[in-house]
């Protein structure tokens, strides 16, 4: 089993349009969470962290749920400009060095 | 600042050839790491290094090599490439923060082994 799954996608929007992206992990022992962002060819930049009681950065709304092992990420008002791969993090069981990413949800924002 | 820089941006490579990819930051972080991303399966940790002179294996470490002489730099090595390893790999570097690191990438190395 992956350590975090993530739908693939791909989510093809209306500008304006509240999207939601779901993300499971395995390790139950897993303390750190994230939302990265990558762009086509480019390198993953971090888009937000994720808290326990859920944070809100903007249009962006991250959810961690720890008895179900699922983290959300709530987009709002989406623009052109959030087109790119989303990509799940979560730190690993035995050390908080490694990090395991998800394959990455893709989000079009369509005009 | 430059931030995290990656050499060179893209190589081919004859099965059996090796290179070595270097990886340099100018934000005096501690910790550094190389990644390999490929098509559906995400972004797979290689090795990493807590600081200067320490290195440790990741998820994928068989058929590479680092070394981390410099803190500056973080050096990926291929002693006898394979077609396997045709990958985008990146390299991240972040300060210590008990496992909530934020992971800052280069622009990646794309490699072909044919």
């Amino acid at each position: 089993r992956k350590e975090v799954e993530q739908d693939p996608g791909p989510f093809n929007v209306p500008e304006g349009a509240t999207v939601a992206f779901n993300c499971t992990y395995s390790n139950s022992a897993s303390q750190s969470f994230f939302w990265y962002r990558q762009d086509c060819r480019k390198e993953p930049k971090l888009l937000m962290s994720v808290y326990s009681s859920g944070n809100e950065d903007g249009r962006f709304t991250a959810q961690l749920n720890r008895a179900s092992q699922y983290i959300s990420l709530l987009i709002r008002d989406s623009k052109l400009s959030d087109s790119a791969t989303y990509l799940c993090v979560v730190n690993g069981r035995n050390t908080g060095n490694q990090f395991y990413f998800g394959t990455g949800t893709s989000l079009t924002v369509i005009p | 600042n430059a931030g995290v820089t990656q050499t060179p941006k893209f190589r081919v490579l004859k099965t059996g050839q090796s290179m070595t990819l270097l990886c340099a930051q100018d934000m005096n972080h501690e910790y550094m790491y190389w990644y390999r991303q490929d098509p559906g399966m995400g972004l797979r940790l290689i090795h990493y290094s807590v600081g200067e002179g320490t290195t440790a294996k990741g998820e994928v470490p068989d058929g590479y090599n680092v070394s981390r002489l410099k803190k500056q730099n973080f050096l990926l090595g291929l002693e006898s490439a394979a077609p396997s390893q045709t990958s985008v790999y990146f390299c991240a570097s972040s300060y210590p923060s008990a496992g909530r690191e934020t992971q800052y990438f280069g622009p990646g190395t794309r490699l072909l082994v044919l």
